[in-house]
């Protein structure tokens, strides 16, 4: 079965730093999707993006987030000045469809120091 | 606003006894339920979805869901278990339509299998 796939697993960074979580979805999917996973809380939607453009966004992707697909294969997550609070495991999606079932990478673990 | 409810951080059973992981939900219209599963190191992986055609969803490895909307539940079941469905149980919601892909998780529910 296809994958969706992460780069990198693990990530440290210290607070304040740009970090860029990068994902390659499955190559024919059109929509795009991160949520992430604060150690001990629920999976959180963060952003879909379809077309070149967000589709929705949640309350916790403020201006310090922005995604991209800069090449028609990567999906990226910028984090502009990250904060301890942004320590998480992120994980990509795709679907083929806005209907289709979602396929989620392994993620990754961003620590924030 | 929709919301999950997995009743249960911890689940543990005997090889060949039955799985029932509880789930509830609240939803405002007419939700698209799910149950993903998550085996070490890989991503979630989505094992059964309602979609309000069949109340009794059959999904992979054996699993079954019911959708009781009187209930507000979606309970995942597995009648025999095996040691390799040790993993973490994830319920989600969706509202469907142009936002089908935005879904709100349970806290998730680490099934232990023992022989």
């Amino acid at each position: 079965e296809p994958e969706v796939t992460q780069t990198p697993s693990h990530q440290v960074t210290q607070m304040g730093q740009e970090v860029i979580l990068r994902c390659v979805p499955i190559s024919n999917h059109l929509y795009f999707y991160w949520y992430r996973q604060i150690l001990g809380q629920k999976v959180e939607f963060l952003v879909s993006f379809y077309n070149n453009e967000i589709s929705e966004k949640s309350e916790i992707f403020d201006d310090q987030f922005s995604v991209e697909r800069p090449d028609g294969s990567n999906f990226t997550l910028k984090i502009r000045s990250t904060k301890l609070e942004d320590s998480a495991m992120y994980f990509c999606a795709s679907s083929e469809n806005i209907l289709e079932k979602l396929f989620f990478g392994s993620g990754t673990q961003l620590s924030v120091l | 606003a929709q919301s999950v409810t997995q009743l249960g951080s911890h689940v543990s059973v005997s090889e060949g006894a039955l799985v029932l992981l509880r789930c509830n939900y609240s939803s405002s219209v007419p939700p698209y339920l799910f149950w993903y599963v998550q085996y070490p190191n890989q991503g979630l992986q989505l094992l059964l979805k309602y979609t309000s055609a069949a109340t009794l969803v059959k999904g992979i490895n054996g699993f079954e869901a019911e959708f009781k909307k009187s209930e507000t539940s979606f309970h995942l079941t597995k009648p025999s278990a095996h040691m390799s469905d040790a993993a973490e149980y994830f319920c989600a919601v969706s509202p469907g339509g142009t936002s089908y892909g935005k879904l709100t998780f349970g806290q998730g529910t680490i099934l232990t299998v023992h022989p």
